[in-house]
């Protein structure tokens, strides 16, 4: 069984400031996608990026990029110049190719602070 | 990108009755759809999978008969709650993925129904 652990249950940032949050996950699988979701206080899940295991590039979506390290299986967000949209649960997201099936971390809660 | 109608987004329930949400794929069609579950503060717990003209797949420990689920067409699932009772209150999440669409890999999610049985 797949397991995705967020050890940040809660962090803040100063508006502009860049953040970083922290996830891990242990498989034996070889090939999966590794997600992070953003729950903002409406509860609609929205994805934020997403990185292809047997990709070694880091993806990046404009403010928001990640830090794939496969092999000590962690898949950390940075925020850079966040902002306070930015508030909101978020969540690591693990998937087996070809499962379609999401396993999620416990979510981390981040607030902007003004 | 593809979007995920959940209804209603809000029910209130007497303890005995039961209570039907409704998720749609309104610019796709979906052959799979999944249904979670979300307590307060904590993360999605995967309930079921449920696949277009077939039975649902449960995740162990979930009541096939209490939570019924429905794939009557590519675009529809139904999660049915029967005979709710005060401890099935929770916030009911459903998603799907566009199995034809650019991005095979993405699940789109419904923003959530709260249940609430009094």
């Amino acid at each position: 069984a797949q397991t995705v652990t967020q050890s940040q249950p809660e962090m803040s940032v100063q508006e502009a400031e860049t953040v970083t949050l922290s996830c891990t996950y242990d498989t034996s699988e070889s090939n999966y996608y590794l997600f992070w979701y953003k729950q903002p206080p409406s509860r609609q899940m929205i994805l934020v990026i997403r990185q292809e295991a047997y990709k070694q590039q880091n993806a990046t979506e404009n403010r928001f990029s990640v830090n794939f390290q496969k092999a000590a299986k962690s898949f950390s967000l940075k925020i850079s110049d966040s902002q306070l949209g930015d508030t909101a649960m978020y969540f690591c997201a693990f998937m087996k190719l070809g499962t379609n099936q999401f396993y999620f971390g416990t979510g981390t809660s981040l607030t902007v602070i003004p | 990108g593809a979007v995920v109608s959940q209804h209603p987004s809000w029910v209130i329930c007497k303890s005995g009755t039961s209570v039907k949400i409704e998720c749609r794929s309104l610019d796709f069609q979906a052959t799979t759809m999944f249904w979670y579950r979300q307590f307060p503060k904590q993360s999605l717990m995967l309930m079921a999978t449920s696949n277009e003209g077939s039975k649902a797949t449960y995740e162990q420990g979930v009541e096939k008969d209490k939570f019924l689920i429905n794939h009557a067409s590519l675009t529809l699932s139904t999660l049915t709650v029967t005979s709710a009772h005060p401890e099935d209150s929770s916030f009911y999440i459903c998603s799907a993925r566009d199995p034809w669409g650019g991005d095979k890999n993405i699940q789109y999610f419904g923003a959530g129904t709260r249940l609430s049985v009094l």
